[in-house]
């Protein structure tokens, strides 16, 4: 595609509740990131994969949790038992899979937690 | 976490001067990044600058480095008020990851 894909763009959910985020890279991008960004702070790392594994997961805050990037394309972020807390944008960027080179940014996710 | 570390936070000037803002970080690095973001949603790629580089241009963009102090400038020259939006630094380490400091939020008065 033209650019990074996020789906949806804004998600309401009730708190304890199950959420997917999905993000579309851009075509041949190899390396794929998912940042979460609450108002006023830079984006914080949460998950990085390189293909189909997850090079780097340190970011993820707990077991509730998760992505995956079955085919090393789409990747999916999943929450489980919503909490207020994880009200925020849900960035995610691919890289053409170099370390120089530039991430593209998708528009985000804003899940909002009631 | 974040472990970049930008400053100032916040940065007000008039049209046409020049704006420089500065990030920290901790680790060694690859290279490192500039982004901007409006309005809180994606961000948008300015300027790389690899470690072994210790000044790059692009436009009316700066950017400089110096890996001993583990530093970073990005200086916008004759700024314009479409230059207002918050600007983050980036840096990339051994393993890929891209770590984002806080960030700083330029506003420029017409």
């Amino acid at each position: 595609g033209a650019g990074v894909s996020q789906t949806p763009s804004n998600k309401v959910t009730e708190k304890g509740k199950y959420v997917e985020l999905r993000c579309d890279p851009i075509s041949g991008h190899t390396a794929l990131y998912w940042y979460r960004q609450s108002l006023g702070q830079g984006p914080e790392f949460l998950i990085y994969f390189q293909g189909t594994g997850a090079a780097d997961d340190s970011g993820l805050p707990n077991d509730r949790f998760f992505a995956v990037r079955p085919e090393g394309s789409v990747s999916t972020l999943k929450i489980q038992r919503t909490e207020r807390g994880d009200s925020a944008v849900y960035l995610c960027a691919s890289r053409r899979g170099g370390r120089d080179t530039e991430a593209f940014f998708g528009q985000g996710t804003r899940l909002t937690v009631v | 976490s974040q472990q970049g570390e930008e400053d100032p936070q916040a940065l007000s000037i008039q049209e046409g001067e020049n704006a420089t803002m500065n990030c920290s970080y901790k680790t060694s690095i690859n290279n490192l990044q500039w982004y901007r973001q409006n309005s809180g949603r994606g961000l948008v790629h300015l300027i790389l600058i690899r470690s072994n580089e210790r000044e790059k241009h692009s436009g009316r963009l700066r950017v400089t480095l110096d890996t001993s102090k583990k530093s970073s400038s990005l200086l916008i020259t004759a700024s314009r008020a479409a230059d207002t939006a918050s600007y983050f630094c980036a840096h990339t380490g051994a393993n890929s990851k891209l770590t984002f400091g806080k960030g700083i939020t330029l506003s420029v008065r017409p």
